[in-house]
């Protein structure tokens, strides 16, 4: 059974603060992972990609990933409240998964001024 | 076109009506995908298309829905007698290949009102 663990939140996190948004998977031969952030009543909008351990850097955005642990995760640095908005952790599980990408369900983070 | 367009953005129907909802994806996107997302929930896949390959449509919940793809491009995704419980925004998305490590694209989405 593939899945894709992630905390529903709410995660409340001051402006300016280091918003950590954390997931976990449960296929070892998973090759990418990505980050979708979803504003409410909006559809799903890709905001990182990562393919090898180690951290990735894209302006205030930097996605984390540790194989070893099937452990991705997401720092926003500086949050802003527009940064308000559900993320969702997707993996692509190869080796047999039907739909490509399996999602977790998303956080929901809250950035209060 | 230079995203994936979806039609219509809203629709109203009552129970046990049939609906069609149309997706149009990214030009070259090979994969195209349905998924559901009823409020407050996460994504549930629906079918996949991959090219001129047979579509996987272990996701569709019932008999009473079904996709085409015609010509690789435009996917319509038919619910036959509607009800309530199919009431959900429905988010088609298209990549470049199934597997490709690019992930998705995203529609803005049909949202589905049964009544």
């Amino acid at each position: 059974q593939k899945e894709v663990e992630q905390n529903s939140g709410p995660l409340s996190v001051p402006e300016g603060a280091i918003a950590s948004l954390n997931c976990t998977y449960s296929d070892r031969v998973s090759q990418s992972f990505f980050w979708y952030r979803q504003y409410s009543g909006k559809s799903p909008e890709l905001i990182m990609s990562i393919y090898s351990n180690g951290d990735k850097e894209d302006g205030r955005f930097t996605a984390q990933l540790n194989k070893a642990s099937q452990y991705v995760s997401l720092l926003i640095r500086d949050s802003q409240p527009s940064d308000s908005a559900t993320y969702l952790c997707a993996v692509n599980m190869w080796g047999g998964g039907a739909d490509g990408l399996t999602f977790g369900k998303g956080t929901h983070l809250i950035i209060q001024p | 076109g230079a995203g994936v367009s979806q039609s219509p953005s809203n629709k109203v129907t009552e129970k046990g009506k049939d609906v069609e909802l149309r997706c149009d994806p990214i030009s070259g996107h090979t994969a195209l995908y349905w998924y559901r997302q009823s409020l407050g929930q996460g994504l549930e896949f629906l079918i996949y298309f991959q090219g001129n390959s047979a579509p996987d449509k272990s996701g569709l919940p019932s008999d009473r829905f079904s996709a085409e793809r015609t010509g690789g491009s435009v996917s319509t995704l038919t619910i036959q007698r509607t009800q309530q419980e199919d009431s959900a925004v429905y988010l088609c998305a298209s990549s470049l290949a199934r597997r490709d490590g690019y992930g998705y694209t995203f529609g803005s989405g049909t949202r589905l009102t049964v009544v």
